[in-house]
């Protein structure tokens, strides 16, 4: 079974640019999460979707960062305009969300850097 | 909301010895708690968890305890490896549908061989 699948794995911007991030969850996952994780510390979750649907994005900064995800399968994190303090490594990780199964499986992330 | 701590921030060990990671959570409502291991350049890797209707639960060398009336759950290593070192974070949720799990800061365990 393929895992969760991000990209880029790496990213680099300046401050005030926009940047991008993909990801498409382990087939069949109805459940999306993506997770922004500082150095040194534990991931803390963005934004949560239920299929098409958003969950919980109540600790996504809404004036710079959004995502979608469509059509219920990948999903896209988008950051605009960056700050240095979005440094970070951003996680997506998914879950089948049947009832009794709840473990959350993550992606490799992708680790931006704002200069 | 929920608060998720671990308890020591770093872990060193003579390979074979045995690991002991604490973690204290604050809502007594949390029913589900899973232990993600963390290597470098990698995304947390699910290792063990324990639903709140368990005491204990054990997986090879891996095993987790837990005790809701203190609300602190413990991850237990035996016979360490050098291949143990990583980052470790536990993490807490009420477990449903739309679970939303909140981590510690993690601790890293370094095995020396």
């Amino acid at each position: 079974e393929a895992g969760v699948a991000q990209s880029p794995r790496y990213k680099i911007i300046e401050k005030r640019q926009s940047v991008a991030f993909w990801c498409n969850p382990i087939s069949g996952h109805a459940t999306l999460y993506w997770y922004q994780q500082i150095l040194g510390q534990g991931p803390k979750l963005l934004i949560q979707f239920q299929n098409n649907g958003v969950v919980d994005d109540s600790q996504l900064p809404k004036d710079r960062f959004s995502a979608e995800r469509l059509k219920g399968v990948d999903s896209t994190l988008k950051i605009q305009p960056a700050k240095l303090e979005d440094s970070a490594v951003y996680l997506c990780a998914s879950s089948s969300s049947s009832w009794g199964s709840y473990e959350q499986y993550f992606g490799p992330g992708t680790r931006l850097t704002v200069t | 909301g929920e608060n998720v701590e671990q308890h020591p921030s770093t872990l060193s060990v003579q390979e074979g010895d045995s690991a002991v990671i604490k973690c204290t959570y604050s809502d007594s409502a949390s029913n589900y708690f899973p232990w993600y291991k963390q290597e470098l350049g990698k995304g947390p890797q699910l290792i063990i968890d324990i639903r709140s209707n368990v005491g204990e639960k054990k997986d090879q060398r891996i095993a987790v305890t837990l005790n809701k009336t203190a609300k602190h759950f413990s991850l237990h290593i035996t016979e360490t490896q050098p291949e143990d070192s990583a980052v470790y974070f536990c993490a807490a949720s009420i477990r449903g549908a739309n679970s939303k799990l909140t981590f510690g800061k993690g601790i890293t365990l370094s095995v020396r061989p």
